[in-house]
């Protein structure tokens, strides 16, 4: 039972390169979300998906996109990369949406030159 | 949308000693209230939540108090040890799982 695996766990990326962050989890939960922590801050919420086949917006949507493959796996697409975006990414899910206890990956730490 | 604040940011204590970290929330609605942990290089862990139909929740040295009226909850840790030495993250979740800004906690030995 792995929980939330997230890959890769490092990256760096040139100005206006596109990639693709992969989460997958094998517990069943409704609920994934991605979220950035920059350095010395906090979780700032990118997007969700309170089911499969739904995303939403979060706080901070703008430069990426959102795919909800299946049930189990929760992409972050990010299309032209910039520095501002450099960042730790997590990828978390919960059981029945916000009102239960999300669970996260150990994070991708990206960097953007 | 939500709004959710935590005070104080930074809390330096003895070890043995007690901390208190608050949570404020905007949305009345919320009625789910967890406290997560992250460990420096690590990813954030839940510690301990509390319902709204209950005032306070205790696991052995860390528990939860609600004030739904006031719409605030607290984590109180007691006994202090220096691995309680972490940021911790409040939420109020309402659709959206938004965190408050986090406390850093250091407890010195």
């Amino acid at each position: 039972n792995a929980g939330v695996t997230q890959t890769p766990k490092f990256q760096v990326l040139k100005t206006g390169q596109s990639m693709t962050l992969q989460c997958a989890q094998d517990m069943n939960h409704n609920s994934m979300y991605w979220y950035r922590q920059d350095p010395g801050m906090g979780l700032r919420l990118i997007y969700y998906s309170a089911s499969e086949g739904t995303t939403d917006k979060g706080e901070v949507p703008n430069g990426y996109n959102v795919s909800r493959l299946n049930k189990r796996e929760f992409s972050l697409r990010l299309e032209s990369a910039a520095p501002s975006q450099t960042s730790v990414y997590f990828c978390a899910s919960s059981a029945r949406g916000y009102n239960s206890p999300l669970h996260f990956g150990n994070g991708t730490r990206l960097t953007v030159t | 949308g939500e709004n959710v604040e935590q005070h104080p940011s930074t809390l330096s204590v003895q070890e043995g000693d007690s901390a208190v970290i608050k949570c404020t929330y905007s949305d009345s609605a919320s009625n789910y209230f967890p406290w997560y942990k992250q460990e420096l290089g690590k990813r954030p862990q839940l510690i301990i939540d509390i319902r709204s139909n209950v005032g306070e929740k205790k696991d052995q040295r860390i528990a939860v108090t609600l004030n739904k009226t006031a719409k605030h909850f607290s984590l109180h840790i007691t006994e202090t040890q220096p691995e309680d030495s972490a940021v911790y993250f409040c939420a109020a979740p309402q659709d959206k799982v938004i965190f408050g800004p986090g406390t850093s906690l250091s407890v010195i030995p």
